[in-house]
């Protein structure tokens, strides 16, 4: 069964900078991939799907990539801010969706 | 506003005790699902439904139950045999019946069930 790795270490980062979380699945490749914001004692929210055809994707200051060749996917959040803070998720869809765990990032000021 | 209610936010089962989590949702989505979320852990899948009157097992349904007898409304029952049932429980649609697949889900803000 396929299986999503995120890193559970909380990304601490500079209010400003870029983070960047990383998606790593083992089997199969996914035809899309999507990513989810969920905030403390909250649903997850949805941010963004990408493709396997396609190599990056972005909506203001998200960017998410997917190589297919490494079974990785790259998301990033530029000029981060402490708004930012919350836990992402990396959801795989083959015949089923697949969740990571999540990483928790946290922008300080 | 459009979207998906889940009640109570915090719910509290004895030992023994079936108790139901309410799922609503006016998105007029035809599938609907319930997920539980444990610490450090991805969501599994308990139950999904594509249509009325109709629902699947999903990954963990061993100690939980559902019915689907409106388009509007999951509920989802965790019975006594459920040893384990301190979690995170979130209802989620689509508008894509098949687990989502295609879709992306649209999630309630979750049932925090702990055991007295």
């Amino acid at each position: 069964s396929q299986k999503i790795e995120q890193n559970s270490e909380a990304l601490n980062i500079q209010e400003g900078k870029t983070a960047t979380l990383t998606c790593n699945y083992t089997n199969y490749s996914p035809a899309y991939l999507q990513w989810y914001r969920q905030d403390p004692g909250r649903g997850p929210v949805f941010l963004l799907l990408i493709r396997e055809n396609e190599k990056e994707k972005r909506k203001e200051r998200l960017k998410v990539t997917f190589d297919t060749t490494l079974k990785q996917s790259l998301f990033h959040i530029t000029a981060s801010q402490p708004a930012d803070s919350a836990t992402y998720l990396c959801v795989t869809a083959g015949n089923k969706l697949t969740f990571g765990g999540g990483t928790r990032v946290l922008v300080k000021p | 506003d459009g979207g998906i209610t889940q009640s109570p936010k915090y719910l509290f089962r004895k030992e023994g005790q079936n108790v139901t989590l309410s799922c609503e949702q006016n998105l007029n989505h035809d599938a609907m699902y319930w997920y539980r979320q444990d610490p450090g852990q991805g969501l599994r899948l308990i139950y999904y439904s594509q249509i009325v009157n109709d629902f699947q097992k999903g990954d963990i349904a061993e100690g939980y139950s559902v019915s689907r007898e409106k388009k509007e409304s999951f509920p989802l029952t965790v019975t006594s045999a459920q040893k384990n049932p301190t979690a995170f429980y979130l209802c989620a649609s689509s508008t894509t019946p098949g687990q989502g697949v295609s879709e992306k889900l649209f999630f309630g803000s979750g049932t925090q069930l702990s055991v007295l």
